[in-house]
Formats: structure tokens, C-alpha cells, sequence
């Protein structure tokens, strides 16, 4: 299948911004998503952003995306310690109905 | 608006016993449905999905089947549980415009 790639962990400090990265090798992706998981809980839709779109911001989350290099950065401005979560990037591309996800990017928020 | 359940939230079975976990949606029609498995906190492994009644699709060969006999139920069973069973058993839901999936809270698996 089509390879995510995320880096496993990242620590920043309270009010830093976190910048989470993922490269993806399936050019047919129309959708690419963030998801953000907390600890014993289900996945939830951070934002996503279209394949000819090169940024979206939402609040306190911007999303670059470089369909040339296919990849996809989450930006947390301000960054809370409620934002300590698992955050997976997924793709919609030639696979069936499944997305492809990430292995996740584990990130911490210390005081 | 759409939900979906799982249940049970966590359960503990000895090595050998049957296992059936249960997902549901609420307020949509013909969802797909998909089974997932997290293991050890960490990446998705997609187990099944279904289309539609009936129609289940295999991901990887196992010890797990799954079964969809309503438009918004989907199973996930164990005839014979395996320790290597144990893990975060998550079910979704698409049917957007964006094939976004919408995730249940996980039932999580202790396998002893």
C-alpha cells in the first residue's frame, strides 16, 4: 500500500508553537487529514485540507501543504498542554474506501 | 447529527474464549464501516470494511471476522481469542463529501 510518513515524537514548550510534519507517496489524494487522539479515546477530525490547496488556517491550526514534495505540516500556534494528544495524518488517495493513516506523531506540551 | 457507539468500552477475556465487540451509527444512511486495531498506543491497522449489508472487506489475514447484518451495525468477532488480540479496537464511519472518517470511542481488549 501507499506509505504516511510522521515522525513518532515531538516536545514543545507551553505557548511555543508545534509544527508536526508527514510526508505521503500518493499523488491521487484529493483530502488529507489531521486527526488528533487523546489518551483512551477514539480519533477525532482536527481539519483537513483539499489537494489544490496550499494552506488552510482554522483558529489556532494552520495546514501547509507541498503537493510537489506531498507534504503536509500541522502548525499549533500557541501551543496548550491540553494539545498533548497523538495526531495522525491521513490521506485519501488510490486505495479503496480506507484512508491512510500515519503511525502518529506523539506530542508533548510541558509547562 | 451522527454518532456512533462501541461497546463494550473494556474487556478483559481469558486466551481461547469467543469475542464480540459491537458498533452502531446514528443518523446516517449507508455509512461505510471499518474495524481498525491499535496496538501499544500507536498506528492504525484497518481490519475490515464494509460498503454495505453483507459486504465485508479483509485487510489482513486473522485470527477476527466481522459481520454487518444492519445498515448502521458492524461486529467484529473472535471465534478463539489470541493473546496477540489484545489492543484498541476502533470502528468508523464515512459517507461525506470529504471521505472523512468519524471514529467511536474504542473498545479496548485485554487478552489473558
Amino acid at each position: 500500500g501507499e506509505d504516511v510518513e510522521q515522525s513518532l515524537f515531538l516536545s514543545v514548550r507551553e505557548g511555543d508553537s508545534s509544527v508536526i510534519n508527514c510526508t505521503y507517496t500518493d499523488s491521487s489524494s484529493t483530502y488529507l487529514y489531521w486527526y488528533k487522539q487523546e489518551p483512551g479515546a477514539g480519533l477525532q477530525l482536527l481539519t483537513y485540507i483539499f489537494s489544490n490547496m496550499d494552506m488552510k488556517q482554522d483558529q489556532r491550526l494552520t495546514v501547509l501543504l507541498n503537493k510537489k514534495d506531498k507534504h503536509l505540516s500541522l502548525r499549533i500556534a500557541d501551543t496548550q498542554t491540553g494539545d498533548s494528544a497523538i495526531y495522525f495524518c491521513a490521506e485519501n488517495g488510490n486505495s479503496g474506501y480506507a484512508l491512510n493513516f500515519g503511525k502518529g506523531t506523539s506530542l508533548l506540551v510541558t509547562p | 447529527s451522527q454518532t456512533i457507539h462501541q461497546w463494550p468500552a473494556t474487556l478483559v477475556q481469558p486466551v481461547g474464549s469467543p469475542l464480540s465487540l459491537e458498533c452502531t451509527v446514528e443518523g446516517t444512511s449507508n455509512p461505510n464501516l471499518y474495524w481498525y486495531r491499535q496496538a501499544a498506543g500507536r498506528g492504525l491497522q484497518l481490519l475490515f470494511y464494509s460498503v454495505g449489508i453483507g459486504q465485508i472487506s479483509s485487510e489482513v489475514p486473522q485470527n477476527l471476522s466481522a459481520s454487518r447484518p444492519q445498515d448502521r451495525q458492524f461486529i467484529l468477532s473472535s471465534k478463539k481469542l489470541l493473546l496477540s488480540d489484545s489492543g484498541f479496537y476502533l470502528c468508523a464511519w464515512s459517507g461525506g463529501a470529504l471521505d472523512e472518517q468519524f471514529f467511536g470511542p474504542g473498545t479496548r481488549l485485554t487478552v489473558l
